[in-house]
């Protein structure tokens, strides 16, 4: 079945870039995003990328898309105290309105 | 910001008790789902709903049920609150832009003692 794969940590010094992989199964996804999660909270939508595209870059984020690989990256410029979080991958299913979520990334800054 | 809400934000409770977990949204989305996350760990789906009077199940079976009666209104029961459902729950709503882009509420922490 559909399956997304992270990393299960990241740890960077403060003002380092980041960089957060995840690989994807299912080709027909149409879209594929990155969600931010603190501790004690929801999840919150950074940023995404429509699958015939193969940047984005928003500000400090960078997304990355290699359809061939099927591998999605997320990095993050000059890397500060406030982005220490769990980053999830997901892709949206074409087939219904669901989305199939990564385990998450703990990134761990250091100062 | 996503307008979608859930109460409450934590919960200790008894075993065998019945609780329900509130969540809505004010954005008029047709879909909604519930997720549990033990913490730092992966989601799990657990419930969803397409619309109103639609609910499935998702992948993780649970002893919840949910119901949609109204667009913005998806509570989740558990008829009898056991030390094993421990865990955050969290509520998440689509419309139809961007695929299928799911907005987040705060969540609520439950812990059956």
């Amino acid at each position: 079945g559909e399956d997304v794969e992270q990393s299960l940590f990241l740890s960077v010094r403060e003002g380092d870039s980041s960089v957060i992989n995840c690989t994807y199964t299912d080709s027909s996804s149409t879209y594929l995003y990155w969600y931010k999660q603190e501790p004690g909270a929801g999840l919150q939508l950074l940023t995404y990328i429509f699958s015939n595209m193969d940047m984005k870059q928003d500000q400090r984020l960078t997304v990355l898309l290699n359809k061939k690989d099927k591998h999605l990256s997320l990095r993050i410029a000059d890397t500060q105290t406030g982005d220490s979080a769990i980053y999830f991958c997901a892709e949206s299913m074409r087939s219904n309105y669901q989305l199939i979520w990564g385990a998450g990334t703990k990134l761990i800054i250091k100062p | 910001e996503a307008d979608i809400y859930q109460t409450p934000r934590y919960l200790v409770i008894g075993t065998g008790k019945k609780i329900t977990l509130e969540c809505s949204q004010t954005m008029g989305h047709d879909k909604m789902y519930w997720y549990q996350q033990d913490p730092g760990m992966e989601l799990h789906l657990i419930h969803y709903s397409y619309g109103v009077n639609s609910t499935e199940k998702g992948d993780l079976s649970s002893e919840s049920t949910v119901s949609r009666i109204r667009t913005e209104h998806f509570p989740l029961t558990l008829e009898s609150a056991r030390p094993s459902h421990t865990s955050q729950y969290l509520c998440a709503s689509s419309g139809s832009d961007r695929g299928v882009e799911q907005f987040f509420g705060p969540g609520t922490r439950l812990t059956v003692l």
